[in-house]
């Protein structure tokens, strides 16, 4: 399998503009989740989706975020309008929902930096 | 609210020597998955050992060990005959069996491995 997928790997972008991060959980995962890492606070769960469905959003810091999942093969977490503040580094993991010990499987994560 | 406390933000090692990276946490469940994710200077999270709260064996994965001490809330990760490529960061993260998917990282800890 080739494990989850995140795109772009890198984004520079201004402050003020819309950002889009992709990701393709690895097959057959139910489960997928939006992280962000920063110095600062660490690795935080944003968002996370069963069967498509958004479960718990409680981390998503403020309506600038939104995640969507369109289907079992694809998510997106948008950031609109972008601030310097949301320079971190985002990962996309999945799990099945069997077995379900819950080992959590990452991607390359995005490095987003914020002009 | 469960929180999983690393200690030591960095620690070091000579390499082909073992070095034990503590890991506490707080719950008042039974049943709980507990893990230890490495991440390397290339930011890809990887699984390094997972233990399941029930079982009273430690488990291991080739030069990876946990100590699981369940009433002191306690998972340290041993590294024996560190190598080069074990320096990395090191996260410990917490799962409830059954309920939510989510897991409660730890900050970290770095290790660093001299040759």
């Amino acid at each position: 399998d080739a494990g989850v997928i995140q795109s772009p790997r890198h984004e520079v972008t201004e402050m003020g503009q819309e950002v889009t991060l992709r990701c393709k959980p690895i097959s057959g995962h139910d489960y997928l989740f939006w992280y962000r890492q920063t110095m600062m606070r660490g690795l935080e769960l944003l968002i996370y989706f069963n069967n498509n469905v958004p479960i718990d959003d409680s981390g998503m810091p403020e309506d600038r975020f939104s995640a969507k999942m369109p289907n079992a093969s694809f998510s997106t977490l948008k950031i609109q309008p972008s601030e310097p503040r949301d320079s971190a580094v985002y990962f996309c993991a999945s799990t099945p929902s069997t077995p379900s010990w819950g080992t959590q499987y990452f991607g390359p994560g995005t490095r987003l930096t914020v002009l | 609210a469960q929180t999983v406390t690393q200690s030591q933000p960095e620690m070091s090692v000579q390499e082909a020597e073992t070095v034990t990276l503590s890991c506490t946490y707080d719950t008042s469940e039974s049943d709980y998955y507990l893990f230890w994710y490495k991440q390397p200077p290339s930011r890809q999270m990887i699984l390094v050992i997972r233990q399941e709260a029930y079982k009273q064996q430690n488990a291991t994965e080739n030069r990876f060990s946990v100590n699981f001490q369940k009433a002191a809330k306690s998972f340290s990760l041993k590294i024996s005959d560190s190598q080069l490529g074990d320096a990395a960061m090191y996260f410990c993260a917490y799962r409830i069996q059954g309920g939510s998917e989510k897991l409660v990282f730890g900050k970290g800890t770095k290790l660093t491995v001299n040759p």
